[in-house]
């Protein structure tokens, strides 16, 4: 059964303070992603890797970064987080390919104030 | 124009009904169709994949039409646990690459 976790249900950060989301998934599987997802506007892609140590940007990667040291493990790094990053954060993972389900990890709210 | 296009809902319907989405897409050259579901606070999961000749599981029916760039869901005979979000999914070549967009999501509830 494939298993995506993230490191926290729920999370509440100052405006400034750098986060860390962490994902982990145990699937084997080459490529990962980081989506946010805000009412009306649905999953939005922040940043994907399919590979280890390799990076693409998504469609809003202004303000993120991402690690991927492991294959098992993609990172999300708010440098300096800012009120307008409150939103819920789901990290996901699939096989290589182009049109490979892809499979999510529960999510991370997080809350900046 | 939204790359990916749902119509939000909410769809209301009785147990037992028969009930339909559409998705539209703007990027004639997609190559893959999806419908993922996503519960209230959970994580999108999928449902199915959308071929071209249409798919059909169980009580759901996805089916493609190319010319008018849409895909539909169809769920006939509804139970309660079918209420939930409904995205539609869609992938295809994009400048930089291969691009797949998540649709905003159409929520239904199913009431008894």
């Amino acid at each position: 059964d494939v298993k995506v976790t993230q490191s926290s249900r729920y999370l509440v950060k100052r405006t400034g303070e750098k986060v860390f989301l962490e994902c982990v998934q145990d699937m084997d599987h080459e490529n990962m992603f980081w989506y946010r997802q805000d009412p009306g506007l649905g999953l939005r892609l922040i940043y994907f890797s399919y590979d280890v140590k390799m990076k693409e940007k998504g469609d809003i990667p202004e303000g993120y970064s991402v690690s991927r040291e492991k294959k098992e493990r993609f990172s999300l790094i708010l440098e300096s987080a800012s009120t307008n990053q409150t939103s819920m954060y789901l990290c996901a993972s699939s096989l290589a390919g182009e049109s490979s389900e892809q499979y999510f990890g529960p999510g991370t709210r997080l809350t900046v104030t | 124009r939204k790359e990916v296009e749902q119509d939000p809902g909410p769809f209301n319907v009785p147990e037992g009904a028969t009930v339909a989405f559409n998705c539209t897409y703007s990027n004639s050259a997609s190559q893959s169709f999806f419908w993922y579901r996503q519960d209230c606070r959970k994580e999108p999961k999928l449902l199915m994949s959308v071929y071209s000749s249409g798919n059909e599981d169980g009580r759901f029916t996805a089916q493609l039409n190319r010319a008018s760039q849409y895909i539909s869901l169809l769920i006939r005979d509804s139970k309660l646990s079918d209420s939930a979000t409904y995205l539609c999914v869609v992938g295809g070549p994009n400048t930089g690459g291969f691009k797949t967009i998540f649709g905003a999501g159409t929520r239904l509830f199913v009431k008894a």
